[in-house]
């Protein structure tokens, strides 16, 4: 149980344009979904916050019109890159938090990660 | 200071060998305390679970929870090479995860 998946898996594409990352959990409800990013060798970085039915949080630094983020239902939030740049290739990592029920809510799963290149 | 504090290594062991890895942190409202395996290029998959002080064990995987110290380590018994990833740590206050930069383990055939 507890299976988050992520798609695509990679994508390459031009700068300008814009691409979307779905991120689902499989098997079980999420209010609270979470946006990655982490760069080789690092830690990850915490872009946003994504709560079913309202507007993500954004952390500071991360610009909310670049990185649309919507959480449409209880399994599933997407990220868009609007207007991709090179600087913005990365490998972007979804989480999900279990809504209360069925599993504690201080654990999270991830998705296995959408490899992003723009060229 | 960063809220967690993790070596990033790498770390290298002949395959048998016991790997300890640990964590710092200065947050001492974090109450629960996780331990992540993320194979190159794969999303973080959890690995351990703790909330408190104490230790849980998992088969060859053993948590420790030091809340005084401030400290959390995981230990690898009997290592193998399918243990060859990167491991990190995260904490949660129960609003907000923060995580290590992970440590690189090489266990050796």
């Amino acid at each position: 149980g507890a299976v988050v998946s992520q798609h695509p898996s990679r994508v390459i594409c031009k700068s300008g344009t814009s691409v979307k990352i779905e991120c689902r959990s499989l098997d079980f409800q999420a209010t609270t979904m979470f946006w990655y990013r982490q760069f080789p060798k690092k830690s990850l970085m915490l872009m946003a916050t994504s709560n079913e039915g309202s507007k993500a949080t954004y952390e500071q630094g991360v610009e909310k019109d670049k990185f649309l983020i919507n959480h449409a239902s209880l399994t599933l939030s997407t990220l868009t890159v609007t207007s991709a740049h090179p600087e913005d290739s990365s490998f972007y990592i979804c989480s999900a938090e279990p809504a209360s029920g069925g599993h504690s809510s201080y654990e999270q799963y991830f998705g296995p990660g959408t490899r992003l290149t723009v060229t | 200071q960063k809220e967690v504090e993790q070596d990033p290594g790498p770390l290298s062991v002949p395959e048998g060998a016991i790997v300890s890895l640990n964590c710092t942190y200065s947050n001492s409202a974090f109450q629960y305390f996780m331990w992540y395996r993320q194979y190159s290029r794969k999303g973080p998959e959890l690995l351990m679970y703790t909330y408190s002080s104490g230790n849980k064990e998992d088969g060859r995987f053993t948590a420790q929870v030091d809340k005084s110290s401030k400290y959390i380590s995981l230990f690898i018994r009997d290592s193998q090479p399918s243990d060859s990833a990167t491991y990190l740590c995260a904490m949660n206050t129960g609003n907000q995860f923060y995580f290590g930069t992970g440590t690189s383990l090489t266990v050796i055939p």
